[in-house]
């Protein structure tokens, strides 16, 4: 059965501070990763990654993907109490490329 | 910007009530998802529709669930007769073309309360 993990499970950060999140992930047949943010509702989605080692990068957030080692990390430099959110990470599997979803990680940002 | 739409935004019902939650994917996209969220839990897949059938479908997809696409727009997912623990956030997603191309947007949702 495919497997996502995400860690921490939830942070608190200040205004302005760095973050890392982590998502590790054990798949059939791997074909991408996808990290989503949900705040109220919907996830939105945020990035796909394929590659091993290409930084994919939208303003202050970045993310990579290591294949070898099964993980991909999210990073979110100066972060901003918009960003106070769930952060989803999630492969696709299956024949029909169903989501399967961690936990996520809970980011609350406080001014 | 396209966008998939849900309906209702919230849906109060009794136990043993059939309950449709509607949904109208983004207009070019193939592929159709429905996952449920229940309250402080992962995002978990149901089922998904392609050509006109179901592809594959979870284990919580029961007799109890349907799923149908009406006419060119619609996707509808059907409980049959509602269980206290049916209660949770249901999402519809929706694809572009199969391949390489395995990002779904989502909706914002119908949250469906189990009385």
């Amino acid at each position: 059965e495919d497997k996502v993990v995400q860690s921490p499970l939830s942070l608190v950060v200040h205004e302005g501070d760095t973050v890392t999140l982590n998502c590790s992930y054990e798949v059939t047949n791997f074909r991408s990763l996808l990290w989503y943010k949900q705040e109220k509702k919907a996830p939105t989605f945020l990035f796909m990654l394929t590659s091993s080692g290409i930084e994919k990068k939208s303003g202050r957030l970045s993310s990579i993907l290591d294949k070898k080692e099964l993980f991909s990390i999210l990073n979110i430099t100066a972060t901003q109490t918009g960003d106070s959110a769930v952060y989803l990470c999630a492969v696709p599997s299956g024949s029909a490329r169903q989501l399967t979803f961690g936990s996520g990680t809970q980011l609350t940002v406080l001014p | 910007e396209p966008e998939v739409t849900q309906t209702p935004s919230h849906q109060v019902t009794q136990m043993g009530q059939e309950v449709i939650l509607r949904c109208v994917p983004i207009s070019n996209h193939l592929y159709f998802y429905w996952y449920r969220q229940i309250l402080g839990q992962k995002v978990e897949f149901l089922v998904s529709f392609y050509n006109n059938e179901i592809s594959e479908k979870s284990e919580i997809f029961d007799d109890q669930f349907s799923v149908e696409r009406p006419d060119g727009s619609n996707f509808t997912l059907k409980i049959r007769s509602t269980k206290l623990e049916d209660s949770a956030m249901y999402f519809c997603a929706s694809r572009d073309r199969g391949g390489a191309v395995l990002e779904q947007f989502f909706g914002p949702g119908t949250r469906l309360t189990v009385l």
